[in-house]
């Protein structure tokens, strides 16, 4: 069965610090999907990015940056020069391939604070 | 981008009675839907997966009969909490796919905005 783990619950930085919230994963199949998504107060799920497994290239979304590592089952998520409007709960999310189609796991979400 | 509409965003009801939560896809076709609940400070559990047109697979420990699922179309799926106590007050959020993107190697789910439901 599939698993996602994030590490840190909760994270406080101050404004314009990077930081990387660590998400770790484990699957047996050999095709998988990985994603992040942001819960702002607001409550809303905002999609951030997908990786599917076959592609390990590391992507970079102005601020944001995603470090897949298949060696270690990892697939970290860097934000630099933080904001306040960071603030939020951040997920973690592997999918993989079932006969009714795609289903997330969700990781328990890392609460990050970026302090003014 | 897809866009998944949910309604409504917030309801208090008193015991007893039941609720009932549209998700709607509003510019695609949605054959498989998601259900999931989120209780404070925790990550989302997914309830269970509704598919246009069959009956809803549910997952373990999820009461089928307290939680009624309805996929009659291909935009729109509703739960409905039966008989609702003050323990099944929790945000629940939906996710849709998209039935139309031809390459599967970049799908994604759409998720809407989420219910909170407060029982009284």
């Amino acid at each position: 069965a599939q698993k996602v783990t994030q590490a840190q619950t909760e994270i406080s930085v101050v404004e314009k610090e990077d930081v990387t919230l660590d998400c770790v994963y484990e699957t047996r199949d050999t095709t998988y999907y990985l994603f992040w998504y942001k819960q702002p107060p607001s409550g809303e799920l905002v999609f951030l990015i997908r990786r599917n497994s076959f592609d390990e290239q590391n992507e970079i979304s102005g601020r944001y940056s995603w470090n897949f590592q298949k060696s270690t089952s990892s697939f970290n998520f860097t934000i630099t020069a933080s904001q306040v409007v960071d603030s939020a709960v951040y997920f973690c999310a592997l999918s993989e391939t079932n006969v009714y189609g795609q289903n997330f796991v969700f990781g328990p979400g890392t609460r990050l604070s970026v302090l003014p | 981008g897809a866009v998944v509409s949910q309604h409504p965003s917030r309801v208090i009801c008193k015991s007893g009675t039941s609720v009932k939560i549209e998700c709607r896809s509003l510019d695609f076709q949605a054959t498989t839907m998601f259900w999931y609940r989120q209780f404070p400070k925790q990550s989302l559990m997914l309830m269970a997966t509704s598919n246009e047109g069959s009956k809803a697979t549910y997952e373990q420990g999820v009461e089928k009969d307290k939680f009624l699922i309805n996929h009659a179309s291909l935009t729109l799926s509703t739960l409905t909490v039966t008989s609702a106590h003050p323990e099944d007050s929790s945000f629940y959020i939906c996710s849709a796919r998209d039935l139309n993107i031809h390459d599967r190697t970049n799908e994604k789910l759409f998720f809407g905005s989420g219910t909170q439901l407060s029982v009284l």
